[in-house]
């Protein structure tokens, strides 16, 4: 069965460009995570989905970075005006409810975001 | 504020050797905490998930243990082999809402 997809699988920009990268989650899941994981460290939580809004968006690190998810499926993470700093690995993850204490996520490969 | 920490950040060991990895938190009040296996360039794998009333969780060659009241975590791996070569990752779940917060990592040789 499909897992978790996410494209692209690499993307390298300049400073001060804007990105935009997609996470398909696995069909009839519900709940939609973003983290980043940078170099050696663990992944760092970024947004929760619950359906189509973002119920917990505390782990944004600032107003360039924004995400969507309008239908409830796919969504899309938008990265403004980049800086070198925002290289990382951009994971995205989904699970069947989100509120099930019990259940896991399901995470994607990963996009990787190198920022020049 | 929550803090979880792994040590150590590698470990090196023959074949056939037990791995045993720590996984420590600051704040006990978590709903459940999760091991996860990372291959290089993959995503991560869902390895074992421990509610916060249990006391450790079995499958296959590994067992996980929860202390809470301790902040304390440990995977046991038993006869390593050399496709146990990966990053183990701990997180806790520290409210309802899903989110997961992640260790640093222990990344893992298994030598044949």
């Amino acid at each position: 069965g499909a897992g978790v997809s996410q494209t692209p699988s690499n993307k390298v920009t300049e400073k001060g460009k804007y990105v935009e990268l997609r996470c398909d989650p696995i069909s009839g899941h519900t709940a939609l995570y973003w983290y980043r994981q940078s170099l050696g460290q663990g992944p760092e939580f970024l947004i929760y989905f619950q359906g189509t809004g973002a119920a917990d968006d505390s782990g944004l690190p600032n107003d360039r970075f924004f995400a969507v998810r309008p239908e409830g499926s796919v969504s899309t993470l938008k990265i403004q005006r980049t800086e070198r700093g925002d290289s990382a690995v951009y994971l995205c993850a989904s699970s069947r409810f989100g509120g099930d204490l019990q259940e896991t996520q399901y995470f994607g490969p990963g996009t990787r975001l190198l920022v020049l | 504020k929550q803090e979880v920490t792994q040590i150590p950040a590698a470990l090196s060991v023959p074949e056939g050797e037990n791995l045993v990895l720590n996984c420590s938190f600051t704040d006990s009040a978590i709903y459940n905490l999760q091991w996860f296996r990372q291959d290089p360039g993959k995503g991560l794998t869902s390895l074992l998930l421990i509610q916060s009333s249990q006391r450790e969780q079995t499958s296959g060659r590994l067992n996980a243990s929860l202390d809470k009241s301790s902040g304390r975590s440990t995977l046991y791996i038993a006869a390593s082999q050399p496709g146990d070569s990966a990053t183990y990752l701990c997180a806790v779940r520290p409210d309802s809402w899903g989110k997961l917060q992640f260790g640093a990592g222990t990344q893992v040789v298994v030598t044949p």
